[in-house]
């Protein structure tokens, strides 16, 4: 069974900060998708990442996928408050057939 | 809006009962997938359809059932409910059937078992 670890689990910063969240596996997979979702509605895809050492660009949110395609991460710039909410990556599977997996995600939490 | 329609959007029912909880795919998608997301587990994917076969199973429970018609939409079927199934439970619909596909979600169904 491939498993996605994110990291970290919880992330509570001010309005105007960085951040970084993380997620990992020991598997390879064909793509990688990052979701946000937000209190009483569905997951709302992103960005696909689908080439190793691919980097994303959605205005102020930066996506890698990992050279070996195990890894990716997400990175904010200047933090709104608007960013709140529950940040998901889905893995598809090497052979692109198998539903996705996916990470049991970072809550974040931006402060004006 | 996904344009996927999830309805009930909540349920509260009795241990031991039976529920269904429908779905609409996004026009035009073939694929409908169901997840379960609980605090402690995350999304977890329980089963997919496509084009009205079953395509791929997850961690879906023998007391659990669903089906895709001939419109595409989709019913996941709840059975002798105990106090642990109470999560929020979610559809999605994709145009393609693999796992490289996006996801579109509804808004889920709250499901409560007392």
């Amino acid at each position: 069974t491939q498993l996605l670890e994110q990291s970290p689990q919880f992330l509570s910063i001010q309005e105007g900060e960085n951040l970084t969240v993380y997620c990992n596996s020991s598997s390879v997979f064909s793509s990688l998708q990052w979701y946000r979702q937000e209190p009483g509605e569905g997951p709302v895809l992103l960005v696909t990442v689908v080439t190793g050492g691919e980097v994303k660009k959605l205005k102020r949110l930066t996506f890698q996928f990992g050279d070996a395609r195990k890894d990716s991460s997400l990175h904010i710039t200047a933090a709104q408050t608007g960013d709140t909410g529950l940040y998901l990556c889905a893995g598809g599977g090497a052979s692109g057939n198998t539903p996705l997996v996916f990470g049991k995600g970072t809550r974040l939490s931006v402060i004006a | 809006d996904s344009g996927v329609t999830q309805t009930p959007k909540h349920l509260i029912t009795a241990t031991g009962q039976r529920v269904t909880l429908r779905c609409s795919p996004r026009s035009g998608d073939l694929s409908v997938y169901w997840y379960q997301q609980s605090l402690d587990q995350g999304l977890q994917f329980l089963i997919q359809y496509y084009n009205g076969e079953e395509r791929a199973k997850g961690n879906i429970l023998e007391r659990f059932s669903a089906q895709q018609f001939p419109d595409l939409h989709s019913e996941l079927n709840l059975s002798s409910l105990e106090l642990g199934d109470s999560a929020l439970y979610f559809c999605a619909s994709s145009a393609g059937q693999g796992g490289n596909s996006p996801l579109h979600f509804g808004n889920g169904t709250r499901l409560t078992v007392t």
